[in-house]
This record gives C-alpha cells, sequence and structure tokens, in this order.
C-alpha cells in the first residue's frame, strides 16, 4: 500500500522566517510528486516533480525531489501571513495504478506578523 | 470558467437518509475523483473515474456509490447516512489518469446527526 508521511504536522512561524515542509514517500510505480496549497477551502497545486535535484520554484516557494532517499521538501522564504494553510504532499498516479493519488496528512502552518 | 463545482456546499442529514452529492467540470478533463477529508487528515480517495465509463474503488469506498453521468458530471451517493461519514468532501478532476495535477471543487460540508 502506498504511504506518504508529511512532517512537521504544524509548525507556527513569524512573518519573515524561512520554513522547511518535509514529505517521504514508499509507493511503487512512482510517477510523480505534487504539492498543494490549502486555504480555507479547496486543495490548489503548487508543484510537479519527477526527476531527482531539479528545483521547482515559484516566487518564494521552492521544491526539491529526492528520489533515492524517497523523500521532497517545500521551502517557503520570507514567509508572510497569506503562507498561512495546510500544505498537503501527494504521489500522483502510476500507469499501473491510474487515477489513484495517494495524499499525506498536511502540514498545517501557522505565520504569525 | 468555473472549473469544478460542487453542490451542495453545506448539509445535514440524519443518519439514515440518503443524498447525492454533484460534482460537474467544465474543462474537458477525463479523470475525476471523489475525496473525504477529516480533521487534521489528508484527503483519501473515496472513489474515482479514470474515463468517461469507468469508475473504481478508492481507499475509503465503504458506504458509498458512485455515477459517472456524462464526462463532465460525477456523482456520489450515500444510500444510507453514518455518523462517521461526517466530513468534508472534495471533487477534483484531472486531464488524465496521468494528469497529474488534479483541480478541486470548493468542498461539501456533511454532517450527519
Amino acid at each position: 500500500e502506498d504511504k506518504v508521511v508529511q512532517s512537521p504536522l504544524s509548525l507556527v512561524v513569524h512573518e519573515g522566517d524561512t520554513v522547511t515542509l518535509n514529505c517521504s514517500y514508499e509507493v511503487t510505480n512512482f510517477r510523480s510528486l505534487l504539492w498543494y496549497k490549502q486555504e480555507k477551502k479547496a486543495p490548489t497545486f503548487l508543484f510537479m516533480l519527477t526527476s531527482s535535484g531539479i528545483e521547482k520554484k515559484s516566487g518564494r516557494l521552492s521544491s526539491i525531489l529526492d528520489k533515492k532517499e524517497l523523500f521532497s521538501i517545500l521551502n517557503i522564504t520570507a514567509t508572510q501571513t497569506g503562507d498561512s494553510a495546510i500544505y498537503l504532499c501527494a504521489v500522483g498516479p502510476s500507469p499501473g495504478n491510474a487515477g489513484k493519488s495517494t495524499f499525506g496528512d498536511g502540514t498545517t502552518l501557522t505565520v504569525k506578523p | 470558467n468555473a472549473g469544478v463545482t460542487q453542490t451542495p456546499k453545506f448539509q445535514v442529514l440524519k443518519t439514515g437518509q440518503s443524498m447525492t452529492l454533484q460534482c460537474a467540470q467544465d474543462m474537458n478533463h477525463n479523470s475525476m475523483y471523489w475525496y473525504r477529508q477529516d480533521p487534521g487528515m489528508g484527503l483519501r480517495l473515496i472513489y474515482y473515474s479514470a474515463s468517461e465509463g469507468t469508475t473504481d474503488k478508492g481507499e475509503v469506498p465503504n458506504g458509498y456509490n458512485v455515477s459517472r453521468l456524462n464526462k463532465r458530471e460525477f456523482s456520489l451517493r450515500l444510500e444510507s447516512a453514518a455518523p462517521s461519514q461526517t466530513s468534508v468532501y472534495f471533487c477534483a478532476s484531472s486531464l488524465g489518469p496521468g494528469g497529474p495535477e488534479a483541480f478541486f471543487g470548493q468542498g461539501t460540508r456533511l454532517t450527519v446527526v
């Protein structure tokens, strides 16, 4: 059974801090790793990672994948209160498991002014 | 461009009642999904439809049924609601089984009393 574990479960920081969120996985037929941000309502897509060592970047957010050690990290620099959200990591569907993404329990990030 | 639309947004049911959650997407996506999210937990897949005309069980299918009515619509039915089904339900869609990123609806908050 596929498994995705995120850490920490929750994190409280102050504006301007840098945070690192972790995601480890155990899956068969790995194809992609996905990061989502969930504020009050629906998760919204952030990054898709398929190759080791290639950083994806969007503004103050960046993410990287290590397929050898089976983990990914999401970095947020110069955090703002608007970064407060649940960050979800998921392993995307694979050819042998079409349609099934497996999600971690999420990291709840709170950024205080 | 509405994306993924779910109805209703909120619902309270009595134990034993039935109801259907509706979901429609206007992005011409092939794959659609139903997830539930419980407090402190990530998204757990209930059922999915990799393409029109097919449906498959996810991680937590017991107590639910689905119908892929056409390419746009994917409904979730609770035949006899139980308090354990109190949760937030999300519908999502993706371009294909290898999408991979999913686009989510705004969620339905269901309470079973």
